[in-house]
């Protein structure tokens, strides 16, 4: 299947800082890209949906200003946790789909995202 | 909005047995239904997928039913060996909008 790779694959940052996740689709073209959150055993909830060259649609509850979504290309869209605090801490996952083509989603090898 | 149930929550099963997962759905206009796999702390895979207009479809050791009437969806893995020991998620969708995911399901296969 298709590739999707996710950068960086666990990170520490300090409470107030920023961390940016990368999503890059290696071998297709993403014409949309998935960015979803999974606290511990439990399932993976949908963030925000980006398309792109468009602005990310994010789901209720989750705040735009906090999660920044760029999808500036067909084969990368970033994450930026900003203002990152102890709460945010989770595990996040991206999945890219091309849905001119298919509809399998392929999804990075998520982020494990620690705030201390 | 789609909502997306999962039955049971966890699953023991030995080696050798079957195992059946079930999944429900709200939305009768969902048309793509995937399953995916979840080792701890990898990324979700693929394993079998099946659009409304099938009622069965089989791979191997591992197969899925729908019901559309019913607006159910379930997977069925024989021969159950330890490998299968993982999360599973069923997921409906219409076809090139987003998924949504039920709650997994932890298969534990018991040697």
């Amino acid at each position: 299947g298709a590739v999707v790779s996710q950068h960086p694959s666990w990170v520490i940052c300090k409470s107030g800082t920023s961390v940016k996740i990368e999503c890059r689709s290696l071998d297709f073209q993403a014409t949309t890209m998935f960015w979803y959150r999974q606290f511990p055993k439990q399932s993976l909830m949908l963030m925000a949906t980006s398309n792109e060259g468009s602005k990310a649609t994010y789901e209720q509850g989750v705040e735009k200003d906090k999660f920044l979504i760029n999808h500036a290309s067909l084969t990368l869209s970033t994450l930026t946790v900003t203002s990152a605090h102890p709460e945010d801490s989770s595990f996040y996952i991206c999945s890219a789909r091309d849905l001119r083509v298919a509809t399998e989603a392929f999804f990075g090898q998520g982020t494990r995202l620690t705030v201390v | 909005g789609e909502n997306v149930e999962q039955h049971p929550s966890t699953l023991s099963v030995q080696e050798g047995d079957s195992a059946v997962i079930k999944c429900t759905y709200s939305d009768s206009a969902s048309n793509y239904f995937p399953w995916y796999k979840q080792e701890l702390g990898k990324r979700p895979q693929l394993i079998i997928d099946i659009r409304s207009n099938v009622g069965e479809k089989k791979d191997q050791r591992i197969a899925v039913t729908l019901n559309k009437t019913a607006k159910h969806f379930s997977l069925h893995i024989t021969e159950t060996q330890p490998e299968d020991s993982a999360v599973y998620f069923c997921a409906a969708s219409i076809v090139g909008q987003n998924f949504v995911f039920g709650p997994g399901t932890r298969l534990s296969v018991l040697p």
